[in-house]
């Protein structure tokens, strides 16, 4: 059974400080989503990564997908209150249709 | 704006009385998951339709059934709930199945919270 663990589990945090959250898997994913999630919303969808090693920046978000595609980490920079949510890893292979989801780090970024 | 639409928000169903959560979708994508997700819990896949074609899950109760009459809708049968069933109900679409390239991911609704009283 594929499992992703997500840590920390939740993070509070003043504005402007910078803050990496990590997901983790023992299996090996041909594709890992990032999803923010607001209280009461349905999830969000930031990123697709596909390729081990691979960097992608989003504004003041930068995600890495592990070189053996086990992992990754999602790193904000100088957080807002704005950024303030459930983070959600997510990921599936190719050919498949169920996507596993991690259970998420829940972060408050303080004003 | 192509979206997908759960309603409703907010369901209060008695224990044991049958309940409907519904969700449409305007993207035309082809595939419609179910996902429960309890509080501090990773969303769970309760099954999903590729078109008309139905995927249950192994560990998904009987008590959860489903159907989709056409390609824009769904809907999430409960046929006796339980107090374990109350939790955040996730429609989500997508355009077919994972891809190798990153042209992927889900589209969700806002949820259905079900309480069951």
């Amino acid at each position: 059974t594929q499992l992703l663990e997500q840590s920390p589990q939740f993070l509070s945090i003043q504005e402007g400080e910078n803050l990496t959250v990590y997901c983790n898997s023992s299996s090996v994913f041909s594709s890992l989503q990032w999803y923010r999630q607001e209280p009461g919303e349905g999830p969000v969808l930031l990123v697709t990564v596909v390729t081990g090693g691979e960097v992608k920046k989003l504004k003041r978000l930068t995600f890495q997908f592990g070189d053996a595609r086990k992992d990754s980490s999602l790193h904000i920079t100088a957080a807002q209150p704005g950024d303030t949510g459930l983070y959600l890893c997510a990921g599936g292979n190719t050919g498949g249709f169920k996507t596993i989801f991690g259970a998420g780090t829940r972060l408050f970024v303080k004003a | 704006d192509a979206m997908v639409i759960q309603n409703p928000r907010y369901q209060v169903t008695q224990f044991g009385k049958p309940v409907t959560l519904s969700c449409s979708q305007t993207l035309n994508h082809n595939v419609m998951y179910w996902y429960q997700q309890k509080s501090s819990q990773a969303p769970k896949l309760l099954f999903h339709y590729y078109d008309k074609d139905f995927n249950n899950e192994a560990d998904t109760p009987d008590n959860f059934q489903s159907r989709r009459p056409n390609t824009s809708f769904c809907f999430l049968d409960i046929r006796s709930p339980g107090l374990g069933d109350a939790a955040m109900y996730l429609c989500a679409t997508s355009r077919g199945a994972i891809p190798t390239g990153t042209n992927y991911g889900y589209t969700f609704g806002s949820g259905t919270r079900l309480t069951v009283v």
